[in-house]
């Protein structure tokens, strides 16, 4: 049973561009939530859709946008690119509405310079 | 404040030997879950085990379990027989609530843990 996928693994923006990430949640699976990770701020909740549908939003700007398709999978787009938006971006996926299980990917690295 | 609060940034452990990391956590919902995972220098967060505030007896999985008290609020990891493998970051984590809170996840700043041979 294939896992989450995430692509790209690595990415480089400059700064002001868009970017646009990808999140294949594991077969079966409707939630997919998205994290960004820093050495500074640690893991912060970014989104999450369950069913097509936004059903968390984390305290993020609105350069922050998410979305997911019918088949579960999911992106995430980030608008006019900040040095500070360089991080780890992980996506989780659960099978059902309150898992108990959280299954993450081996997420996307993107650098901004 | 804190939601979830890991007071060990780091520590050694010997290979083979057991190791407890500390996990606290603040909630004034009656229902929420727990969870550890451990994050390798790949990046990938792994899944290591879940406690639910209801559950009645501790989680086990393998070498890992947790020791939840939860009058405390805590919900510390037990790693036993440590192996090299386990060197990586730990993080612990908590979902509040039934369906509001859906998938989120809150998560603690983490304890990294090197085992030593």
């Amino acid at each position: 049973k294939a896992g989450v996928t995430q692509t790209p693994r690595y990415l480089i923006k400059t700064r002001g561009q868009q970017v646009t990430l990808s999140c294949s949640p594991i077969s079966g699976h409707r939630s997919v939530s998205w994290y960004q990770q820093t050495p500074g701020q640690g893991l912060q909740f970014l989104f999450e859709y369950f069913s097509e549908t936004q059903r968390n939003k984390g305290n993020f700007p609105g350069r922050f946008s998410g979305r997911q398709f019918s088949n579960s999978r999911s992106e995430m787009n980030v608008s006019t690119l900040e040095l500070g938006d360089s991080a780890l971006y992980l996506c989780a996926s659960s099978i059902r509405a309150e898992g108990t299980e959280a299954f993450f990917g081996q997420g996307t690295r993107l650098t901004v310079v | 404040a804190q939601k979830i609060t890991q007071t060990q940034p780091g520590m050694f452990v010997q290979e083979k030997e057991a190791v407890t990391l500390d996990c606290t956590y603040d909630t004034s919902d009656p229902s929420y879950g727990l969870f550890w995972y451990k994050q390798p220098s790949s990046g990938e967060m792994i899944f290591l085990i879940y406690q639910g505030s209801y559950d009645q007896q501790n989680a086990t999985e393998g070498r890992y379990s947790l020791n939840f008290q939860k009058a405390r609020k805590s919900a510390n990891l037990v790693i036993s027989a440590s192996q090299l493998g386990d060197s990586a970051m730990y993080f612990c984590a908590m979902r509040e609530g039934l369906k509001a809170a859906g998938n989120k996840l809150t998560f603690g700043g983490g304890t990294r843990v090197l085992v030593k041979p």
